[in-house]
């Protein structure tokens, strides 16, 4: 089986404050997708990494894959109340595996 | 275009009575599949399907069936249901495997008393 484990498991930060949720395997993943969830709804694709080494900038957000395609990070520079969520990663490998989820609140 | 619809949003079942919770897109997914939300465990798979009359099992298949008749339709059955089952169910698909995009349902909140 494998599994992702995603740190820090809750973040309550300042508006206007940077973050990075770290998404971490033993297992090498052939792709690594992000998902933002909100309360009452399902998860949305915010990105997806293929290649080990790349970075992907999403506005604020930019998400990088490790070298050896076993991790990934998404860090947020100057966080704002709407990037309030849950944010989940998902590794490809035999089939699609989910991390347990960062729970971030920004507060104004 | 509603993408994929669940239904229903709520449901409160006894222990031991059956159910069956309903998924529908209309995006001409090849893929479909059946999650379970709890908190601190993210998504675990339950049964998924590759395509119109085929099913497979997932992480933690027990306790639940599927059946997938219609192209657009994915349906997952409790026969007897137990507290264990208390989640938040989520229904997805996607284009093809496991590298594509995996569009979600608004989820059902099941509980089991």
């Amino acid at each position: 089986t494998q599994l992702l484990e995603q740190s820090p498991q809750f973040l309550s930060i300042q508006e206007g404050e940077n973050l990075t949720v770290y998404c971490n395997s033993s297992s090498v993943f052939s792709s690594l997708q992000w998902y933002r969830q909100e309360p009452g709804e399902g998860p949305v694709l915010l990105v997806t990494v293929v290649t080990g080494g790349e970075v992907k900038k999403l506005k604020r957000l930019t998400f990088q894959f490790g070298d050896a395609r076993k991790d990934s990070s998404l860090h947020i520079t100057a966080a704002q109340p709407g990037d309030t969520g849950l944010y989940l990663c998902a590794g490809a490998g035999s089939r699609l595996t989910f991390g347990e989820g960062t729970q971030l609140t920004v507060n104004p | 275009n509603a993408g994929v619809t669940q239904t229903p949003k709520f449901r409160v079942l006894k222990t031991g009575q059956s159910m069956t919770l309903l998924c529908a897109q209309d995006m001409n997914h090849e893929y479909m599949y059946w999650y379970r939300q709890d908190p601190g465990m993210g998504l675990r798979l339950i049964h998924y399907s590759v395509g119109e009359g085929t099913t497979a099992k997932g992480e933690v298949p027990d306790g639940y069936n599927v059946s997938r008749l219609k192209k657009q339709n994915f349906l997952l059955g409790l026969e007897s249901a137990a507290p264990s089952q208390t989640s938040v169910y989520f229904c997805a698909s996607s284009y093809r495997g496991r590298s594509y995009e995996q569009y979600f349902g608004p989820g059902t909140r099941l509980t089991v008393t």
